[in-house]
């Protein structure tokens, strides 16, 4: 099994909701990351998780809040969104932290901030 | 750090024939990776192909080849036989040797016509 699974697959929040994207996968993959993609752009990343450690955070602002309950599930925690943080974000996951190791992608969580 | 360059915005190709994607690079890393991976619309992102910068033959896979000019830092991918399913929009990369930081080009969009 190589599948990397998100959901929701689409999020409609306002600027004062509390919501959460979800990340699982089931490869015994040690290594998890969040990226952003907005439209027709690469993706950008965010947040680095090895073994279930908060590894890289990529100066994201601070209503973007992770969370990693195990090794297999990543959690991102949105709060007092703007608008301009409406993207796709994907997750990924590899089975180290060296660069070797392939990154699996989850089909994304496309995010609407109204 | 690391960037990673695509020149090519759009391209298009007839069915059945050969499609070459560009890519130059630059990094400070003495070892990487550079990988090609395609997201087909509205579906996730795979990985095509990936080279190990301190091997000096092309990888190949299938259909799917590279041109690997270490010292012009250059990146290129082949895609022979064009089918329908190959159109997607596809992204260079180049993860650094921690294998913690995937940097992204911009992207190609590639149009396999019938």
């Amino acid at each position: 099994d190589t599948e990397v699974t998100q959901t929701p697959k689409h999020l409609v929040m306002g600027m004062t909701n509390k919501k959460s994207l979800k990340c699982e996968q089931h490869m015994g993959h040690r290594a998890m990351y969040w990226y952003k993609q907005k439209a027709k752009k690469p993706p950008e990343l965010m947040f680095v998780y090895s073994y279930e450690k908060l590894s890289i955070n990529e100066s994201v602002p601070s209503r973007f809040s992770p969370e990693c309950p195990n090794s297999s599930l990543l959690n991102l925690h949105l709060h007092a969104l703007q608008p301009e943080d409406s993207a796709l974000y994907l997750c990924a996951s590899s089975a180290g932290g060296g660069a070797f190791y392939e990154q699996y992608f989850g089909p994304g969580t496309r995010l609407t901030v109204t | 750090a690391q960037t990673v360059t695509q020149s090519q915005p759009e391209m298009s190709v007839q069915e059945a024939e050969t499609v070459t994607l560009s890519c130059t690079y630059d990094t400070s890393e003495s070892n990487y990776y550079l990988f090609w991976y395609k997201q087909p619309p509205s579906r996730q992102m795979i990985l095509v192909i990936r080279q190990e910068a301190y091997k000096q033959q092309n990888a190949t896979e299938n259909r799917f080849s590279v041109n690997f000019q270490k010292a012009a830092k250059s990146f290129s991918l082949k895609i022979s036989d064009s089918q329908l399913g190959d159109t997607a929009m596809y992204f260079c990369a180049c993860i650094n040797n921690a294998g913690n930081m995937l940097t992204f080009g911009g992207g190609t969009r590639l149009m396999v016509k019938p």
